[in-house]
């Protein structure tokens, strides 16, 4: 099935710094979500976007939905080791029936 | 809120035997529930939606003898995996969709199938 395409795949920080990541997608979606998978876990969910150019935060998470809808960001500020993990971004087209489509992942890793 | 769990978390079983994944949402009714598996270092992909009182739809190459779904009250969800092979062996995750509001979806803990 279809993907979203997410960049980086993979990043090494250390810890207090200040984290990006992108989802990209040739389809327009009405919503995004931000989702963060622990080893051997299930997705947690972070940060739900519904309209485009919504800003939304959640604690030291920020996430924006893009004008085009055809993408999304997702921000940590200083990071610390348990932000570890991949981060997986999620796009739902139109109709409350849609399925989501998921990103293809972005691992994060934070050293001291 | 929002509470989604899985059982069991982890199963061994012998090749040829069958498998049943339990999915429940503990804090909210779900009409709708999704089963995903996810391979190493992957992302996740669709299985199947289940629905409430109605058949499954099965993503395009999802055998549905296979992977049987049974979605018979507003908080359960299963799937069984008829047959197992160790091709099967996979981490399977199951999400269940809030039915007002925006229509999130929250998942399950996972359970880890190893077949040998």
């Amino acid at each position: 099935g279809q993907q979203l395409n997410q960049s980086p795949q993979s990043m090494f920080i250390q810890e207090g710094e200040d984290v990006s990541m992108n989802c990209t997608s040739s389809s327009i979606f009405n919503t995004w979500l931000w989702y963060k998978q622990d080893p051997g876990e299930g997705p947690v969910l972070l940060i739900a976007l519904y309209k485009a150019g919504e800003l939304t935060s959640n604690g030291r998470l920020t996430a924006q939905f893009g004008i085009t809808r055809k993408d999304s960001f997702l921000n940590i500020s200083a990071s610390i080791p348990s932000d570890v993990g991949i981060y997986f971004c999620a796009g739902r087209g139109i109709g409350t029936a849609s399925k989501l489509t998921f990103g293809t992942g972005t691992r994060l890793q934070v050293t001291l | 809120g929002a509470v989604v769990s899985q059982h069991p978390s982890w199963v061994i079983c012998k090749s040829g035997t069958s498998v049943k994944i339990e999915c429940r949402s503990l804090d909210f009714q779900a009409t709708t529930m999704f089963w995903y598996r996810q391979f190493p270092k992957q992302s996740l992909m669709l299985m199947a939606t289940s629905n409430e009182g109605s058949k499954a739809t099965y993503e395009q190459g999802v055998e549905k003898d296979k992977f049987l779904i049974n979605h018979a009250s507003l908080t359960l969800s299963t799937l069984t995996v008829t047959s197992a092979h160790p091709e099967d062996s996979s981490f399977y995750i199951c999400s269940a969709r809030l039915t007002s509001a925006n229509y999130e979806q929250y998942f399950g803990p996972g359970t880890r199938l190893t077949v040998t």
